[in-house]
């Protein structure tokens, strides 16, 4: 499978709100509610942020939102902080037990 | 608290062999399907394998079948991947996940890692 499309990066302000865009194909994320979303810090494990689309795992920040439209899943954070600088990494059911990743996005906070 | 270990990366030539082992604790590791997935160094996560609470039902990865496998041990709560004909692009980080109870879903949490580099 081809990974899913993902901004390389995006910016934003301490106290704004970004949204990281995740693109797939009818075949993972417009045919699936499993669309999960990943946040990594340098020399990390990932952390699981949101999944089945739009919820979050207990302890998770409820400046974490996401939403899916069609082939597109995003996800939004609200009242940036510092803490936020990271990457972060769209995941999608793709079918026979297979998952798509996509590219990452690298947060920067101003 | 629930915890993923993995062990057994290291350096290995082209065309050698590595095991990695995954200690899993603090949940019922009979109960939950479980994923490798990896990341090369400076790049993004790949799925690389899964396998069912049971290890009756496995998928790999295009990328990886044929030379890799995946098994449980469930008396253990350990999860493993023999690789096989390793080239240089399985050079990566690989993570060992939870993930569904009654099927893939999303994973929850990951290990820290172990470093596979393949290099002659």
């Amino acid at each position: 499978q081809s990974a899913l499309t993902q901004p390389a990066s995006v910016s934003g302000s301490p106290g704004q709100s970004i949204t990281i865009s995740c693109t797939g194909t009818s075949s993972d994320v417009g045919s699936y509610n499993l669309v999960s979303w990943y946040q990594q810090h340098p020399g990390k494990a990932p952390k699981l942020m949101i999944y089945e689309g739009s919820k979050r795992p207990s302890g998770v920040s409820n400046r974490f939102s996401g939403s899916k439209s069609g082939n597109t899943a995003s996800l939004t954070i609200s009242g940036l902080q510092a803490e936020d600088e990271a990457d972060y990494y769209c995941c999608s059911y793709a079918g026979s037990s297979t998952r798509v990743f996509g590219g990452g996005t690298k947060l920067t906070v101003l | 608290q629930v915890q993923l270990v993995e062990s057994g990366g290291g350096l290995v030539k082209p065309g050698g062999s590595l095991r990695l082992s995954c200690a899993a604790s603090g949940f019922t590791f009979s109960d939950y399907y479980m994923s490798w997935i990896r990341q090369a160094p400076g790049k993004g996560l790949e799925w690389v394998s899964y396998i069912s609470s049971s290890g009756s039902t496995i998928y790999y990865a295009d990328s990886v079948k044929g030379r890799f496998t995946i098994s449980r041990d469930n008396a253990k709560n350990s999860l493993y991947l023999q690789m096989n004909s390793l080239r240089a692009e399985d050079t990566a980080v690989y993570y060992c996940a939870r993930d569904g109870t009654r099927g893939p879903n999303w994973f929850d949490p990951w290990g820290q890692g172990t470093l596979v580099t393949v290099s002659s």
